[in-house]
């Protein structure tokens, strides 16, 4: 059963640049579409944005500005990267699979373990 | 972006019996060309990551328990637990992939009675 893993600073400073990895435990980047989501402490869930392996993407329009998706077949991992960030960007950090595509509509699963970022000096 | 609403945001049901989180989207998440509605279901439990439940509306994910299931189409869903488990213990969360922004609705927080 594949597994996903989040990885990446869990302190960054206001203005700088959030940066994560999300390894993929098999082989499986070329058959998926592949999910960066986030969740403010107690709060509910925001999806930030998708790539496809051939590095088709597409981005919440509420972030899209400062976020880049990134993919790296040869490593088996996908990236995001989110500049100029605020305290409202403190979140876990989740990276998912999307099976059952229909074309690019496809739901979330499996789901990362997801990784803590806080923005603090 | 498509607004998904679920209620209640919180519920206390009894060991063995029915619960029934309903979610309602803006506008329709069914795409005629594949008469699919494109709506999943997720359990979160608490320190976890968000794990899917049901995808399609009703298609009930390898490994769920059957107790499980979906309902609804076009802008009206409900997810059913037939009879509630100590382990179903959990926010659950309805989100649309019809469109992007994908979104989710705000949960709805699971208790034991």
């Amino acid at each position: 059963q594949v597994q996903l893993q989040e990885s990446g600073p869990g302190l960054v400073t206001p203005s700088e640049t959030l940066s994560l990895t999300c390894t993929v435990s098999d082989d499986s980047i070329p058959y998926y579409y592949w999910s960066w989501i986030r969740q403010p402490p107690g709060k509910g869930l925001e999806w930030i944005a998708y790539i496809y392996y051939s590095g088709f993407t597409k981005y919440n329009p509420s972030l899209e500005s400062r976020v880049t998706i990134s993919i790296d077949t040869s490593k088996n991992q996908f990236s995001l990267t989110l500049s100029s960030v605020t305290a409202a960007d403190t979140a876990v950090y989740y990276c998912a699979r999307q099976p059952y595509c229909s074309g690019e509509r496809c739901p979330l699963d499996p789901w990362g373990q997801g990784t803590l970022v806080t923005v603090s000096s | 972006d498509i607004v998904m609403t679920q209620s209640p945001d919180s519920l206390a049901v009894s060991l063995g019996e029915r619960a029934t989180i309903n979610c309602k989207s803006s506008q329709s998440v069914f795409y005629s060309s594949t008469s699919k509605n494109y709506l999943a279901w997720y359990q979160q439990k608490t320190g976890q990551p968000p794990s899917l439940l049901i995808y399609w509306a009703s298609t009930r994910e390898s490994g769920v328990p059957d107790r499980f299931s979906g309902s609804g189409s076009g802008t009206d869903f409900t997810l059913t637990i037939s009879s509630l488990q100590a382990e179903d213990v959990a926010v659950y969360y309805c989100q649309q992939y019809y469109s992007t922004p994908y979104t989710f609705g705000q949960g709805t927080k699971l208790e034991i009675k």
